[in-house]
């Protein structure tokens, strides 16, 4: 596709349940990473992949946090047992490479709330 | 400290006039870049403009433009000709270099800016 495409674009999920988000970045897009915006805050970042190799996980918030990105393309965020805390939107945003002077393009965001 | 800093929380300009909305950031690392992104109300994170840390002159983007202060770690945002179509959420974003060969954003808290008619 032309842009960063994310599903679902809305996710309610209930406490204590495991949910999944989806990220489809640009085409041939070697760096994938996924941020978690709070309401009202800028996004954080939360972890990073160069084809499938994810090398860097510390922005995740505790180990209830997974990602993957197996095939080097699409990349899911998996959130085990979800907390309140956990309500946010998450960000997906792919670059061509990672230096530092390549923008990274957004996708729309899941808006994940945990009741 | 914050590596990004965005002062003002919220700012109103009337359509048709100019804004600025102030950034400054802090780094040591003398490769770097800095970028704005606009975020409206459906939430997706729209790229502006790009301003490297060794570019001799000023980003420019249609409306758009970055007054880049080095020396001051400051690069502004400037919108001309503000339209009913620029509220929204504006962040200002830093990307260091790194040895490791990949480098994250790191965001402001950003400025609503609300246009009226």
């Amino acid at each position: 596709g032309a842009g960063v495409s994310q599903s679902p674009r809305y996710k309610v999920a209930k406490r204590g349940q495991d949910v999944a988000l989806r990220c489809d970045p640009i085409s041939g897009h070697v760096s994938l990473f996924w941020y978690q915006q709070a309401l009202g805050q800028g996004p954080e970042f939360l972890t990073y992949f160069q084809n499938e190799a994810q090398l860097d996980k510390s922005g995740l918030p505790s180990d209830r946090f997974f990602a993957e990105r197996p095939e080097g393309s699409v990349s899911t965020l998996k959130i085990q047992r979800t907390q309140q805390e956990d309500s946010a939107v998450y960000l997906c945003a792919s670059s061509l490479t990672g230096v530092a002077v390549q923008p990274q393009h957004f996708g729309d965001g899941t808006r994940l709330s945990i009741l | 400290a914050q590596k990004i800093t965005q002062t003002q929380p919220g700012m109103f300009v009337q359509e048709k006039e100019a804004v600025t909305l102030d950034c400054t950031y802090d780094t040591s690392d003398p490769s770097y870049g800095l970028f704005w992104y606009k975020q409206p109300s459906s939430g997706e994170m729209i790229f502006l403009i790009y301003q490297g840390s060794y570019d001799q002159q000023n980003a420019t983007e249609g409306r758009y433009s970055l007054n880049f202060q080095k020396a001051r770690k400051s690069a502004n945002l400037v919108i001309s000709a503000s339209q009913l179509g620029d509220s929204a959420m504006y962040f200002c974003a830093m990307r260091e270099s790194s040895n490791s060969g990949y480098s994250t954003l790191t965001f402001g808290k950003g400025t609503m800016l609300l246009v009226s008619p």
